[in-house]
């Protein structure tokens, strides 16, 4: 198993277009996490999947954010109409379910890099 | 709601002194407690983790211990090397509350020198 990936690894757009992130979890997980990390700062929650079903979504996912599992296994991220705000890296992790579920270790991807002009 | 407070860095050490990066946290219920490591370049890794009080996780000369009555979690290590220097990420999951997202900390770099 080749861990989670995520494409593009680099993104950069001019503010006002749209553009979508893919992420591929481990085969077995059937959850996915979006993070999202700007320079000196933590990870921050924007939403999870657990198979496709959308179970938390973050109040920093604006309307202009989207993301989707179809059938729960890739997901996809989407930001329309970009701002220069929305530059930050975008992490996706993914976790599979063990008995009481404390032990929620999650695997992280790569990371896409978003600059937006 | 849910956070973690870490120690600012960066902390500057000279190789095989000893590290404690501070981790404190705010949670309802039962959290479980992570500790995460971004090298340069590089995505994040799970160093350790605890899952109840009094729990010590442990990794590569790495420990830290689930202290319910203090709520921390610091990490130590006894003897760092210069390959350790990387980003540190304290983590907390409240997976048996229902909420599987993690809240990080801020990070602490961690800078050893030779």
């Amino acid at each position: 198993d080749t861990g989670v990936s995520q494409n593009p690894r680099h993104k950069i757009t001019k503010r006002g277009q749209n553009v979508t992130f893919r992420c591929d979890p481990i085969s077995e997980h059937n959850r996915l996490y979006w993070y999202r990390q700007t320079l000196g700062q933590g990870p921050e929650f924007l939403t999870y999947f657990q198979n496709e079903a959308q179970l938390e979504k973050s109040r920093l996912l604006s309307d202009r954010f989207s993301a989707e599992r179809p059938k729960g296994s890739f997901s996809t991220l989407e930001i329309q109409r970009t701002e220069q705000g929305d530059s930050a890296m975008y992490l996706c992790a993914s976790s599979v379910t063990t008995g009481t579920g404390a032990d929620n270790e999650q695997f992280f991807g790569p990371g896409t890099r978003l600059t937006v002009l | 709601g849910n956070s973690v407070t870490q120690m600012e860095g960066p902390v500057t050490l000279s190789e095989e002194a000893f590290l404690t990066i501070n981790c404190t946290y705010t949670a309802t219920g039962y959290p479980s407690l992570f500790w995460y490591v971004q090298y340069p370049g590089e995505g994040l890794q799970l160093l350790l983790k605890a899952t109840k009080a009094d729990d010590k996780g442990s990794n590569k000369g790495f420990e830290a211990t689930y202290r319910k009555e203090t709520t921390s979690f610091h990490l130590e290590k006894g003897s760092v090397q210069v390959s350790d220097s990387a980003v540190y990420f304290c983590a907390l999951s409240g997976a048996l509350s229902g909420t599987y997202k993690y809240i990080f900390g801020t990070g602490t770099r961690l800078k050893v020198l030779a």
